[in-house]
């Protein structure tokens, strides 16, 4: 299966600044990326669909302009949380789908977020 | 509603014992039903998946069924191991035919020494 990074594994910041993370397919080129956000004892929540070259799509819901999704090339997703809050403190996991016509996505390893 | 159903929410069990975790769905179309293992703070590692015709799948100790007719599934542990702590969540792929993944609750289980 694909290699998933993410860059950080973890991140502190202040209410009000904006954090970005990275989500990195090392060994296969991606067609799509998803970024999940969890809560504490909760299962993940799909946020957006990436695909590169294109704009994210958003799930209902969720906030296109505080959750900013790049999706430059077929390796790298970023997610930027803008204009972060206490109550975006989460645990954000990227999935990678490696081929159009499959389902079988590989999760990274997830960033939590803790916003001060 | 596409929905994905698991039980129990959290399980207790002396390591060495076995124990079976449920999931119960309603997606439609099924594409096909996976059983992931997530550590504390980790992302999701998958464990097994099954399409329509298959009713049973192994990964060493783990095994899962499936029940298509009645929509149920089941990941049966053997032998547990403290390493077996963690967050199982079922996840049905299909719906509207764009592969998404449709996440169950979880089953958090706890192995205790």
């Amino acid at each position: 299966g694909a290699v998933v990074s993410q860059h950080p594994s973890w991140v502190i910041c202040k209410s009000g600044t904006s954090v970005k993370i990275e989500c990195r397919s090392l060994d296969f080129q991606a067609t799509t990326m998803f970024w999940y956000r969890q809560f504490p004892k909760q299962s993940l929540m799909l946020m957006a669909t990436s695909n590169e070259g294109s704009k994210a799509t958003y799930e209902q819901g969720v906030e296109k302009d505080k959750f900013l999704i790049n999706h430059a090339s077929l390796t790298l997703s970023t997610l930027t949380v803008t204009s972060a809050h206490p109550e975006d403190s989460s645990f954000y996991i990227c999935s990678v789908r490696l081929a159009k016509g499959t389902d079988t996505q590989y999760f990274g390893p997830g960033t939590r977020l803790t916003v001060l | 509603k596409n929905q994905v159903e698991q039980s129990p929410q959290s399980l207790i069990i002396l390591e060495g014992k076995n124990c079976t975790l449920q999931c119960n769905y309603t997606v439609s179309p099924f594409s096909n039903l996976r059983w992931y293992k997530q550590d504390t703070g980790r992302g999701p590692v998958s464990l097994t998946i099954m399409t329509f015709s298959e009713n049973t799948k192994s990964n060493g100790r783990y095994t899962a069924t499936l029940d298509a007719d009645t929509k149920q599934s089941s990941l049966h542990i053997t032998a547990s191991q403290l390493s077996d702590s963690a967050s199982y969540i079922c996840v049905v792929s299909g719906g509207s035919g764009t592969y998404k993944y449709i996440f169950g609750t979880g089953t958090r289980l706890k192995v205790l020494a």
